[in-house]
């Protein structure tokens, strides 16, 4: 049972910046918890894009980006390629669950 | 290399159970936190569990309270998720990763391993 929502998908021509909206609330992005974001590409297993609201691991090109504002993170992905087609997750720990939760998901479609 | 490999998977019947393991190495294992996250078949991620470094705080997602344990051997380097009284709604892909924090995220994934729950 996901608590925080995202958009089931977003699209862009390559070149262009998407974004990707994490809608969350007060027992979680609200409650001022880090947001981290994962890249999942078809068939693999999920992998840390974005750490900390806006850090990104050794290795993620600085493409892909992370903000959080009151209860709600976002993730953009400038300069889009045909690799960076892949679902992506945010994720933040709630105090509901004693645990992480993750977002929905967003499918991210290169025109 | 930082690693983790995932093992047990497999056809179980509802009611039935199943212990799945993970293996870790070039990290110190002891150290950090590890989950279980698992993704039905054409879901998102669910998280299920989580256990820290010294075994002291063991967290279960609701879903599986109750039916689901985790728990670790530092001395092998081994992590576990036991799962009994299985449901056709367990059947997924599961990955075991490492929590260094909750400021870091899971930086370190496994393959992931699939059960499926089917009579």
């Amino acid at each position: 049972q996901s608590v925080l929502t995202q958009p089931p998908s977003v699209s862009g021509a390559p070149g262009e910046t998407v974004t990707i909206s994490c809608a969350g609330s007060g027992s979680n992005i609200g409650a001022n918890y880090d947001v981290h974001w994962y890249q999942q590409l078809p068939g693999a297993a999920p992998k840390l894009l974005i750490f900390a609201d806006t850090n990104r691991p050794s290795g993620v090109p600085d493409r892909f980006s992370g903000s959080k504002s009151g209860a709600s993170a976002s993730l953009a992905i400038a300069g889009l390629q045909a690799d960076d087609e892949a679902d992506y997750y945010c994720q933040c720990h709630d105090t509901g669950l004693s645990g992480f939760v993750f977002g929905t998901g967003t499918k991210v479609t290169v025109l | 290399e930082v690693k983790l490999v995932e093992s047990g998977g497999g056809l179980v019947k509802p009611g039935g159970s199943l212990r799945l393991s993970c293996v870790a190495s070039g990290f110190r294992f002891s150290s950090d936190r590890m989950d279980w996250v698992r993704q039905a078949p054409g879901k998102g991620l669910e998280w299920v569990a989580s256990i820290s470094g010294g075994s002291t705080y063991r967290h279960h997602a609701d879903s599986v309270q109750g039916r689901f344990t985790v728990s670790r051997d530092n001395a092998k380097n081994l992590f576990y998720l036991q799962m009994n009284d299985l449901r056709a709604e367990d059947t997924a892909v599961y990955y075991c990763a490492r929590v260094k924090g909750a400021f870091y995220g899971m930086d370190v994934w496994g393959q992931g391993t699939t059960v499926i729950v089917s009579s």
